[in-house]
């Protein structure tokens, strides 16, 4: 059973502060990584992909990806309160049957005034 | 609007009362997917389907059918719900080709009771 782990939290940071999520995979095949956004009793949102090793910024999000030590992270800066949800690390593998997302329990983070 | 839409959104019924709720998709996406969301379990793959007629299970697939005869639609099907099939439910859908698999698009969830 391929995983993917995070720890759930609660993560809190004051406004203006950098959040910084944690995700691990257990499956050295995985191709691409993904961090999504879930507000409370919401679907999950994109917010950003990484394919190769090293980072890749989006605005106020960059994440980082180290695939020697099986590591993904997604650093927020100048956190918001709106910002205030669960992150779901996804893990894309390539298995016999085609392409599969397995997603991670989610890191819940909270964004203080 | 591109989305995905599922219906009912919530839905409570009695152990053994088959039902199916209905997901559609309008960006002719060849990836359909199928998950549940528990508290402390995260998003778990039930069924998933890479193109018309072409489906295949999830990590959670028991208790479960779906079928794909047509490119926008992916119901999900319970033919004898349990109480412990109560849960939150997303559908969601993507392009098939390469990275894109991950970069899904989810309806807004369907909230199944049990009793």
């Amino acid at each position: 059973q391929k995983e993917v782990e995070q720890n759930s939290g609660p993560l809190s940071v004051p406004e203006g502060a950098i959040a910084s999520l944690n995700c691990t995979y257990s499956d050295r095949g995985s191709q691409s990584f993904f961090w999504y956004r879930q507000y409370s009793g919401k679907s999950p949102e994109l917010i950003m992909f990484i394919y190769s090793n090293g980072d890749k910024e989006d605005g106020r999000f960059t994440a980082q990806l180290n695939k020697a030590s099986q590591y993904v992270s997604l650093l927020i800066r100048d956190s918001q309160p709106s910002d205030s949800a669960t992150y779901l690390c996804a893990v894309r593998e390539v298995t016999g049957g085609g392409n599969k997302l397995t997603f991670g329990t989610g890191t819940q983070l909270k964004v203080e005034l | 609007e591109a989305q995905v839409t599922q219906n009912p959104r919530y839905l409570i019924t009695v152990t053994g009362k088959k039902l199916t709720v209905t997901c559609s998709q309008n960006m002719n996406h060849e990836y359909m997917s199928w998950y549940r969301q528990d508290p402390g379990l995260g998003l778990r793959q039930i069924y998933y389907s890479m193109n018309v007629e072409v489906t295949d299970k999830g990590d959670v697939p028991e208790g479960y059918k779906v079928s794909r005869k047509e490119k926008r639609n992916f119901p999900l099907i319970l033919e004898s719900p349990s109480p412990n099939q109560t849960s939150l439910y997303f559908c969601a859908s993507s392009k098939e080709r390469g990275e894109e698999i991950g970069e899904q698009f989810f309806g807004p969830g369907t909230r199944l009771t049990v009793l």
